[in-house]
């Protein structure tokens, strides 16, 4: 268990539907990153917040938003979901940046029929 | 953009056979992590190098930093299937952890 909490771990979804994909970090992490992994694009970063601000933006989707609670709990929403959107979503915590790595959690399985 | 590249892709060998992964790039990182990552879990960090020339050790695994902390390489010792994984080196510069493309190790018994 590396304290990073991600649910759900698997979801079946139709394609035009939306979908919340839930991430508790690591106690005491205040940043909070979002990553998209399908087999042809390797991880992709897609958002980062800290302490409930967005502090960075990647390859993030406009019909893609996420947020951070003040519990420091993210979620990343996925609207209209197409084909192309199914891949493997993590979630990483650190205590502020990068520097000396992220704790990764097990991941949301999205895959859209 | 800062952009790293992992050789090679994919690697199949032998038990108790050794091996090298690399990673390169043309921008200088302020730390080098390697991740291991079996299917259906996400990335685990193995070790974060920062100085030019580090050199660290987990166990049979040998991780160096190229002096100019451009590049890094992985050394597996007498590999073992236990080591079969996904193999991810990340840089973190410029404030973003850009990520290798990966090298997808096979060792078989």
């Amino acid at each position: 268990d590396s304290g990073v909490t991600q649910t759900p771990k698997h979801l079946i979804t139709a394609t035009g539907q939306r979908v919340t994909l839930r991430c508790s970090p690591r106690s005491g992490d205040l940043s909070v990153y979002w990553y998209q992994q399908s087999l042809d694009q390797g991880l992709q970063f897609l958002i980062q917040y800290y302490n409930g601000e967005e502090r960075a933006k990647g390859n993030i989707l406009e019909r893609f938003s996420a947020q951070q609670f003040p519990d420091l709990h993210s979620e990343l929403n996925l609207s209209s979901l197409e084909l192309g959107d199914s891949a493997l979503y993590f979630c990483a915590s650190s205590v502020s940046g990068g520097f000396g790595g992220y704790t990764f959690g097990s991941g949301t399985r999205l895959t859209v029929v | 953009t800062q952009l790293l590249e992992q050789s090679p892709q994919f690697l199949s060998i032998q038990e108790g056979e050794n091996l090298t992964v690399y990673c390169n790039s043309s921008s200088v990182f302020s730390s080098l992590q390697w991740y291991r990552q079996e299917p259906g879990e996400g990335p685990v960090l193995l070790v974060t190098v920062v100085t030019g020339g580090e050199v660290k050790k987990l166990k049979r695994l040998t991780f160096q930093f190229g002096d100019a902390r451009k590049d890094s390489s992985l050394h597996i010792t007498a590999a073992q299937p236990g080591d079969t994984g996904l193999y991810l080196c990340a840089g973190w510069g410029a404030q973003k952890l850009v990520f290798g493309q990966g090298t997808r190790l096979t060792i078989n018994p």
